[in-house]
């Protein structure tokens, strides 16, 4: 079975540019999830959605951030206008509501903003 | 802030010994969960505790919850090279809050 899938995998990027990553969640998860991963701040939870609504957007950090989903099968998640602090791994999760406790993530997109 | 605090930060043993972390909180969780993170990928669940003082094991590892429901521990024996990763506990859902881990390097 495919798992969570993130694309692309590695971006590199002018600060100013607007940037889109990608997620396809587990076929059949009715939750998802953007998680934002660095040394300083680990791993912190961005928004997630349920149904394709979004639920808790509160780990947005700024208005240059925005998540959509349009249907169950994909999100994006776009920082426009991208800066250096963005720089960072950026995590898909899913789950399904039967089973709420085991997340399955994709690889993530290393974001670097230069 | 986090609500989960992880101990140690680092950690860097030879191959064969013993070894536990820890993940701490002042809040109570209905559930907590240990992932691992490989470099240059996501993190894996490896297991989730559900009940105060429950005890589970995965071959080499061996998870506590804490009777309290706010800590809990990982404890591996025998360690291999191939347990070098970063340990990573997490609680709640939804709103999933995740400590800030334990890098472990296991040399051979």
């Amino acid at each position: 079975d495919a798992g969570v899938i993130q694309s692309p995998r590695h971006e590199v990027t002018e600060m100013g540019q607007e940037v889109t990553l990608r997620c396809k969640p587990i076929s059949g998860h009715d939750y998802l999830f953007w998680y934002r991963q660095t040394m300083m701040r680990g791993l912190e939870l961005l928004i997630y959605f349920n149904n394709n609504v979004p639920i808790d957007d509160s780990g947005m950090p700024e208005d240059r951030f925005s998540a959509k989903m349009p249907n169950a099968s994909f999100s994006t998640l776009k920082i426009q206008p991208s800066e250096p602090r963005d720089s960072a791994v950026y995590f898909c999760a899913s789950i399904t509501s039967g089973r709420v406790n085991e997340q399955f993530f994709g690889p993530g997109t290393r974001l670097t903003v230069l | 802030t986090q609500l989960l605090e992880q101990s140690p930060q680092f950690l860097s043993i030879q191959e064969g010994e013993n070894l536990t972390v820890y993940c701490n909180s002042s809040s109570v969780f209905s559930s907590l969960q240990w992932y691992r993170q490989e470099p240059g990928e996501g993190p894996v669940l490896l297991v989730t505790v559900v009940t105060g003082g429950e005890v589970k094991k995965l071959k080499r590892l061996t998870f506590q919850f804490g009777d309290a429901r706010k800590d809990s521990s990982l404890h591996i024996t025998a360690a291999q090279p191939g347990d070098t990763g970063l340990y990573l506990c997490a609680g709640g859902w939804g709103d999933m809050r995740f400590g800030a881990g334990t890098r472990l390097t296991v040399k051979p």
